[in-house]
Order: structure tokens, then C-alpha cells, then sequence
């Protein structure tokens, strides 16, 4: 069964630039997050879809992120304009369904500098 | 604001001991706690799920929970210098959100 995949694995971008990261879930596995993990902390929700509607995206800062999962399959996560501050690993996770131990399987990430 | 604490260590162990790693969460409403490695620089993989007081085993690893408390450990027995990585701790604190704790790091040394 093949993982979940992202890409890029690497991103290097300037302050106020924009950037998009994609992500393929594992095959049927309905719900679909994108965390942040700053350096020396824990993976932080921003935003969680089951199929292609969102369940919570109440820690994602609306005015310069969004994300989209058309036809409930694959997303993708926008930053636009983006800040030094966003400098860190984007994680996507996909499990089977909501209800269930939510377990969750990680993709390899997406680290992300801002100069 | 629900929370989950974890000592960030570093934790050192001595090659073949246990290591013990503790994590306690403010929701006392949540219902499942799970325990993710995380190797620098990889993303976190799943160790081990509890859901019930008491102790849940697996191989050499065995997570313990007290919902009275609200606290979730691990322990590896017969640590090796491969489980030197982050351990993070995570609580279902409803039917579709998970927090992280901070981790811990663990360093198993030879």
C-alpha cells in the first residue's frame, strides 16, 4: 500500500513570495490534514478535511494560508503572502475515516524556509 | 485551551535499560492517546494507541494510561541507540482532532 505522498520535499522561498504544497492521501482514506511543526515542537493542526469539506480549520490563519481538496482526493496547501515566521516542515495525514482511533499516517513533509 | 505536556528532555538511557517517557493532558473528556517516533528530520510514525486505564503491550514497548490522573507513559524495555528519536505524545480530544504534545527527546546511549 503506498504511503502518503507530498511535494515538494523542499521549498526555498523569499518573505511576502507564495507558495502551494501538495498532497496525495493514501488510497480511500477519507480524512485529510495539513499540520505545522516549527523546529523543537509538536505538529500543529491547521487544517482537517473529511472528504472534500472541512471539519476544523480554526488554527489556520485565513488572511495568508488556504487549502482546498477538490473532488475529495488529493490537497493542496497555499501560502500567500508568506512570513519568516512560516518557516517549518508542512505534514499532511490522511486516516481512514472520523470516529474510529484516528489513526493517522504521515507523508514525508515539506520543509519550507523563508528568507 | 486543551493541552498535552511532555518533558522535552533530553532524556539518557543507558543501552538495555528502560526508558520512561510521561505526558499528561489537561481534556478529561479525551478518549484516545497515542504515542508517535520521530526520527530527525522524518516524519512521526505510530508506536502505539490506548484507549483504556491500565497497560497495553507490544513488543518492548507498553504505554500505560490513568484517565484519573490524566497521564500516559511509554516504556521501552531493552532500549537500543535506534529508538534514540522524539517521542510525541497525542490526545483524541474529540471525534476528529488530535493535539500534540512537544515531545521528548530520548537519547539511548551505548
Amino acid at each position: 500500500e503506498a504511503g502518503v505522498a507530498q511535494s515538494p520535499r523542499y521549498k526555498i522561498i523569499e518573505k511576502r513570495q507564495s507558495v502551494a504544497f501538495w498532497c496525495n492521501p493514501i488510497s480511500g482514506h477519507a480524512t485529510l490534514y495539513w499540520y505545522q511543526q516549527i523546529l523543537g515542537q509538536g505538529p500543529k493542526l491547521l487544517i482537517q478535511f473529511q472528504n472534500n469539506g472541512v471539519v476544523d480549520d480554526s488554527q489556520l490563519p485565513k488572511d495568508r494560508f488556504s487549502a482546498e481538496r477538490l473532488k475529495g482526493v488529493d490537497s493542496t496547501l497555499k501560502i500567500q503572502p508568506a512570513k519568516l515566521e512560516d518557516s517549518a516542515v508542512y505534514l499532511c495525514a490522511s486516516s481512514p475515516q472520523v470516529g474510529t482511533y484516528n489513526e493517522q499516517f504521515f507523508g514525508p513533509g515539506t520543509r519550507l524556509t523563508v528568507l | 485551551q486543551k493541552e498535552v505536556e511532555q518533558n522535552s528532555g533530553p532524556l539518557s538511557v543507558p543501552e538495555g535499560a528502560i526508558a520512561s517517557l510521561n505526558c499528561t493532558y489537561s481534556d478529561r473528556g479525551s478518549q484516545s492517546f497515542f504515542w508517535y517516533r520521530q526520527y530527525s528530520g522524518k516524519s512521526p510514525e505510530l508506536i502505539m494507541f490506548i484507549y483504556s486505564n491500565g497497560d497495553k503491550e507490544d513488543g518492548r514497548f507498553t504505554a500505560q494510561l490513568n484517565k484519573a490522573s490524566q497521564y500516559v507513559s511509554l516504556l521501552i524495555r531493552d532500549s537500543q541507540p535506534s529508538d534514540s528519536a522524539t517521542y510525541l505524545c497525542a490526545v483524541r480530544v474529540s471525534a476528529s482532532k488530535i493535539i500534540f504534545g512537544s515531545g521528548t527527546r530520548l537519547s539511548i546511549r551505548p
